[in-house]
Formats: C-alpha cells, structure tokens, sequence
C-alpha cells in the first residue's frame, strides 16, 4: 500500500518570492512520482514526473522537484513565482510494477496544496 | 482536439435514482481511470481499467459499476445514488508510451 502526504494544505506567497511545496510519501514498493496543478474549474494537468535517472526534474512553467529516496519526499519548488500560479497542486505515486500499463495513471495522490500568489 | 471528454459536466441528480457518468477518449490508450475528488482528500481511485474487456477496483470501488467494452468508452454507473457521491468526478487514461496520466475536465455530481 501507498500513501503520500502534503504537509501544507494552504500556501499563500507573494509574487516574485520563492515557493516549496513538500510532498513525502510511503511505499513498500518502487514507486514513480508525480506533480499534477489544476486551476480553477478545470481537470488535472501534468507538470512533472520522476520516473528514473537524475534526482532533479524540470517540469513546466519553471518548476521543478527533487526526489530524495532516504526521505521518502518529493518537493516541488519555484524560484519566482506569477499570479498565473495560483491553483492547486497534488503530488501523486504509483506502484513501478503495476500490470497492463497502469504504473503512470493508477495513482495515489496527496491531499492537495492550494498555492495562493498575491500581488 | 484529442483527449478525454466527460458528460455531462454538472448534474443533479435525486437520491436513488441511477446515472452514468460518459468518459470517451480519443488517444487510443490502453488504461483508463474513474477518480473521485472531495475536499480535503485529493483525487481517490474507484477504478479503473487495464485494457478493454478488463476492470478492476481502486481504492472506493463500493456504489460504483464500470464497463469496458472498447478501448475509447469507460463509463461509471452510480446504480442507486446517495448524497455521499456528491463529488467532483474525474475520468483519466494513460499508455506505456506516454508515461503519464491524461485528465478529462471533470463532472460536478450533486446527489441531494
């Protein structure tokens, strides 16, 4: 079984500032990694993924995350934040092993973090 | 516009009536999905589907019915509905090649 926490369910910054939201994660099996945003009203938008090699991934929209196996988290981070970041974001695992090609879309998410940016 | 696309994209819908929610998608992927998203609790899986002709359950399957009788069609039948599947439900798919999951824009079901 998996399970993944965020640990701020709200996060209200201000625009230009830089902004971390903490995902950590528990998994008796090798797990991918995922950050999704979805903005108000809409379905759930990919921004990045770990799924092997280099420990620092580069998503969309200048964020990017850095997978520390020993501490079981996957933090997402952005140096400068816009307003046009303001939306809410889920960290979410899933099981490497998973059959018929299940292991990117059969998903445990995180409770969400809502990212407020203000002017 | 390739995709997913859900119907209807808000309902409300009587106590113990029935209702399928539509899911179609467009990309010719293998696996799909039927999430549940509620305040507080993020998106939870209810299930999903490896191939066609194959369904299994996720995570908070109970109240909840799917078919897969091709590759592009997963719809989730709520056979007798109660006001705890009031929820935003959201239907995804995903393939080898792709490695990621791909959303629809989801359907707001009240059950009042």
């Amino acid at each position: 079984a998996q399970s993944v926490t965020q640990l701020d369910s709200q996060v209200p910054v201000f625009e230009e500032a830089p902004v971390e939201l903490r995902c950590n994660y528990s998994s008796s099996v090798s797990v991918y990694l995922f950050w999704y945003v979805q903005y108000p009203n809409q379905g759930l938008q990919l921004l990045l993924k770990y799924l092997s090699g280099s420990t620092l991934v580069k998503g969309i929209n200048g964020f990017e995350a850095e997978f520390n196996k020993s501490q079981t988290s996957f933090h997402l981070r952005k140096p400068s934040v816009h307003i046009s970041d303001t939306a809410e974001y889920f960290c979410a695992v899933s099981d490497r092993a998973n059959a018929g090609g299940t292991s990117y879309g059969k998903l445990t998410f995180g409770q969400g973090t809502i990212l407020t940016v203000h002017p | 516009i390739a995709g997913i696309t859900q119907a209807p994209t808000s309902q409300i819908l009587a106590a113990g009536r029935r209702m399928t929610l539509r899911c179609t998608q467009d990309m010719r992927h293998n696996a799909m999905y039927w999430y549940r998203q509620d305040l507080g609790l993020g998106l939870r899986l209810i299930h999903y589907s490896n191939t066609a002709g194959t369904t299994g359950k996720g995570e908070v399957p109970d109240g909840y019915s799917v078919s897969r009788a091709n590759t592009d069609d997963f719809p989730l039948t709520l056979a007798s509905a109660v006001p705890s599947q009031t929820s935003v439900y959201f239907c995804a798919s995903s393939s080898t090649a792709n490695t990621e999951a791909f959303f629809g824009q989801g359907t707001r079901l009240t059950v009042v």
